[in-house]
Parts: structure tokens; sequence; C-alpha cells
């Protein structure tokens, strides 16, 4: 099976504009979980969509959004850019159901804002 | 808020065992150990995850205090390729997971 994988690998924006990041997850997974990674803070959880439908929430800013297709692709969208948004942006994929499913990672998004 | 604690770094050499500590004294009754290491340049990778009882798995041992307050992972005989920030999680559902700092570990040849 394909792993998980995101696109595009790396990004270079100004601040102030909008990005949108995509992830494909394993085939068959219906969860999506996105996470920020940043040398200060860490990894953090942004946000969970399974079956199309945000299932959990971390605490960022309502410039994060996100969304997942019929296909369980997902999409995040950062609005309105600032410099602390720089990060590498991680997508993990698990089926979703049952009591406990381990997360796949993928490589990620590198994002600077200049 | 994380609610491991870990040792920021640790030194083992290659071939032998490595024991690596995790404090989570607030551990609710429903909330899974988890495990996963993130390697340079690669997104977290899983390692093992527990509830109550000890496991095992092809890539690493969980052991589980009985107050479940402490946990330790331990690799059997490490190599190179285990070098990697090693994190240490609890939490009630595998699809929002809380990430510490971690610990890192290096491996010496």
């Amino acid at each position: 099976k394909a792993g998980v994988t995101q696109t595009p690998r790396y990004l270079i924006k100004t601040r102030g504009q909008q990005v949108t990041l995509s992830c494909s997850p394993i085939s068959g997974h219906r969860s999506v979980s996105w996470y920020q990674q940043t040398p200060g803070q860490g990894l953090q959880f942004l946000f969970e969509y399974f079956s199309e439908t945000q299932r959990n929430k971390g605490n960022f800013p309502g410039r994060f959004s996100g969304r997942q297709f019929s296909n369980s692709r997902s999409e995040m969208n950062v609005s309105t850019l600032e410099l602390g948004d720089s990060a590498l942006y991680l997508c993990a994929s698990s089926p979703g159901t049952g009591r406990y499913n381990e997360q796949f990672f993928g490589p990620g998004t590198r994002l600077t804002v200049l | 808020d994380a609610k491991t604690t870990q040792p920021n770094s640790m030194e083992s050499n290659e071939e032998e065992p490595v024991h690596l500590p995790c404090n989570h004294s607030t551990i609710s009754g429903t909330d899974y150990i988890h495990w996963y290491r993130q390697l340079p340049s690669q997104g977290p990778e899983y390692v093992i995850h527990g509830l109550t009882s000890n496991v095992n798995n092809r890539m690493a041992s969980l052991a589980i205090a009985e107050d479940r307050k402490s946990s330790t992972l331990i690799l059997h005989r490490a190599t190179l390729r285990d070098a990697a920030v090693y994190y240490c999680i609890r939490s009630e559902g595998a699809q929002k997971l809380v990430f510490g700092q971690g610990t890192r570990l290096t491996i010496n040849p």
C-alpha cells in the first residue's frame, strides 16, 4: 500500500497570503489528522476529520481550517499568513474506527512565510 | 499541556538495550499510553501503545507500572537507525495526540 502523501513538500509564501495544503491518506483510511511542528512549540494537533466531518479540533485560531472529501483526501487552509505560521505541517491517517488505530504520518509540507 | 514527562536526551551504544522512561502521573483510567518516534527529516512513526498490561511488538516492548503513572519503552538491541526523538503520549483516543518535547535518543556505534 502507498503511504500518506502530502503536496506540495515545500512552499514559500508572504505575510497576508493564504495557502492550501493537501493530504492523501492511505487507501481505506477514513480519518485524517493535521499537526503543526515548530522548533518552539513542537508538534501540535490542529484537527481531525472522519468521513468528511471534523471530529476533533485543537487550539488554533480560525485562520486555520480544513476539509475532507468523499474519497477521504483532505486539505487544510491557512488564511492571512503570519510569520509564526512557518512550520512543518504533518498529516496522519488511520482507519478511524475501532477501539484503537495507530496513525500513519506523511512526510509533511514545509511552509515558509516571509 | 503534554501531560507526560520525559528526559530531554539519552545516549546508548549500538546493540545494547535502551530503556526510555516516561512519567504520566495524571493519567486517567481510560487513557492509552502511546509511543511514537520521529527520525530526522521524517514524520512521526508509531512504535507501540498500551493500556494496562505490558506489550511487545516487533519494534519494542512497553512496560507499564502497576499504578499506570509511569511507563518505559524498551528497545532490546539498539541500532543506529533507532536514533530519533521518542515521544510518550497519553490520550483517551488515538486520533488526537498531544505530543510533548520527547527524548532525543543518540546511538553510538
